[in-house]
């Protein structure tokens, strides 16, 4: 049973515009999100995180927002660059815990 | 540093046989974790350890088991490959409040 998932397989934006990845979770243990940036043939790489007792955490071009009540959290990239396509995975876990829960991916495609 | 490093970047395997990846950081990192990724299924933990010697396990623990008897070192092991083994394997550690520092991943296939 999927805890975190990434109900859009694939995204395209227009380089200079705003690209919003969104994520949704079930378990409400959950109070440690991260957002993490895949290339191809590549590991995933850490972008942000957010814990639950913050709402908005912004990381230069990358803000990462969470609504507690709606188990819902998302990541917003200002502005896209052609640079940032990649598949993004959202994460979750119960505080600093020891598993991390992924979801399924969002493929994020900035167009020129 | 190399960061996190996974020793074989490919392998192909028949039914049956028997193989270890390694991995290795070099971060003095406590926890590390081992990570299977398939088309449409995301990330799923198969093991993970919080310190030397010690492992746990996680979403789909069956057919593989690891061992952690150096801090920079965790190895999974396939006992006897099947084909649903088929899969990329990610490498993670970290430290406590931090995010995963994740290897290139090594590419299995179970013929």
């Amino acid at each position: 049973d999927q805890q975190v998932k990434q109900n859009s397989p694939s995204l395209s934006v227009q380089e200079g515009r705003i690209s919003i990845l969104n994520c949704d979770y079930t378990n409400s243990m959950f109070d440690y999100f991260l957002w993490y940036k895949k290339y191809p043939a590549e590991g995933p790489t850490f972008l942000i995180s957010i814990s639950s007792i913050k709402d908005k955490n912004e990381d230069g071009r990358f803000t990462v927002f969470l609504n507690k009540s709606a188990k819902h959290l998302s990541l917003h990239i200002v502005p896209s660059q052609p640079g940032d396509s990649a598949v993004y995975f959202c994460a979750a876990s119960a505080g600093y815990g020891n598993q991390f829960y992924f979801g399924t991916g969002t493929s994020l495609t900035v167009i020129p | 540093n190399a960061g996190v490093t996974q020793t074989p970047k490919f392998r192909v395997l028949k039914t049956g046989q028997s193989m270890t990846l390694l991995c290795a950081q070099d971060m003095n990192h406590e926890y590390m974790y081992w990570y299977r990724q398939d088309p449409g299924m995301g990330l799923r933990l198969i093991h993970y350890s919080v310190g030397e010697g010690t492992t746990a396990k996680g979403e789909v623990p069956d057919g593989y088991n690891v061992s952690r008897l150096k801090k920079q070192n965790f190895l999974l092991g396939l006992e006897s490959a099947a084909p649903s083994q088929t899969s990329v394997y990610f490498c993670a550690s970290r430290q406590r409040t931090r995010g995963q520092y994740f290897g290139p991943g090594t590419r299995l296939t179970v013929t």
